[in-house]
């Protein structure tokens, strides 16, 4: 099986920070890594397709990118209503989620 | 609007069984594979099972594989998932989701969940 390692588990950072979070796979997946966003009681919402394609309606300041085996994600200026937790997702072998970030304000 | 409502979630004893039902509404439910994922009070997602578009195939988490079945009914754009064998550790909040290959095969592009419903809460426990 194909293991996705995401880091950090939590942060805390302020409005207007740059906030990157990383998802390492443990063998090459290509690009079938999508982002998501989930606030408190509700459902996840998908950010980043394909690595790197920004899903319809998604700011611009959400962007995705990688390099092999890593992908990430990144807030070029965070929002308070960015303050939520952040999963990856892979799909390259079945279909598993990264352990979670939860972004918090500082 | 495109929308996934679940429903049928409840307390159920464990060893017992329970039918979660998704319906959809704004899309042709017909064209897309669906999905199941939970998570667990406090958890992260985990994805559980999903059905193609015309139900010809499916495929299951190991965690449930055995004692959970996903089908569909194309005719009444709804999901469904048949749990047996309930335990503790299904306790989750499950959500349906549509399978999204950024408007491409499914056979050669990523895939992602692109529209979510708001969950249906499941619990296990005597």
């Amino acid at each position: 099986d194909i293991q996705i390692t995401q880091s950090p588990s939590s942060l805390s950072a302020s409005v207007g920070d740059r906030v990157t979070i990383t998802c390492r796979a443990s063998q090459t997946i290509n690009r079938y890594l999508s982002w998501y966003q989930q606030k408190p009681g509700k459902a996840p919402k998908l950010l980043i397709y394909a690595a790197s394609s920004l899903q319809s309606g998604v700011p611009s300041r959400f962007s995705g990118s990688s390099s092999g085996t890593d992908f990430t994600l990144t807030i070029s200026t965070l929002q308070p209503e960015d303050f939520a937790t952040y999963y990856c997702q892979q799909s390259y072998s079945t279909w598993a989620f990264g352990q979670g970030t939860k972004v918090e304000i500082k | 609007q495109v929308q996934l409502v679940e429903s049928g979630g409840g307390v159920v004893q464990p060893g017992r069984s329970l039918r979660l039902s998704c319906a959809a509404s704004g899309f042709s439910f017909r064209n897309y594979g669906m999905h199941w994922v939970r998570q667990a009070p406090g958890k992260g997602l985990e994805w559980v099972a999903l059905i193609w578009y015309d139900g010809s195939n499916r495929d299951y988490a190991d965690s449930v594989k055995g004692r959970f079945t996903i089908s569909r009914d194309n005719s009444k754009s709804t999901l469904y998932l048949q749990m047996n064998s309930l335990r503790a550790e299904d306790t989750a909040l499950y959500y349906c989701a549509r399978r999204y290959c950024g408007g491409g095969s499914c056979y050669s592009n990523p895939e992602a969940f692109d529209i979510w419903g708001q969950g249906t809460m499941v619990t296990v426990s005597s």
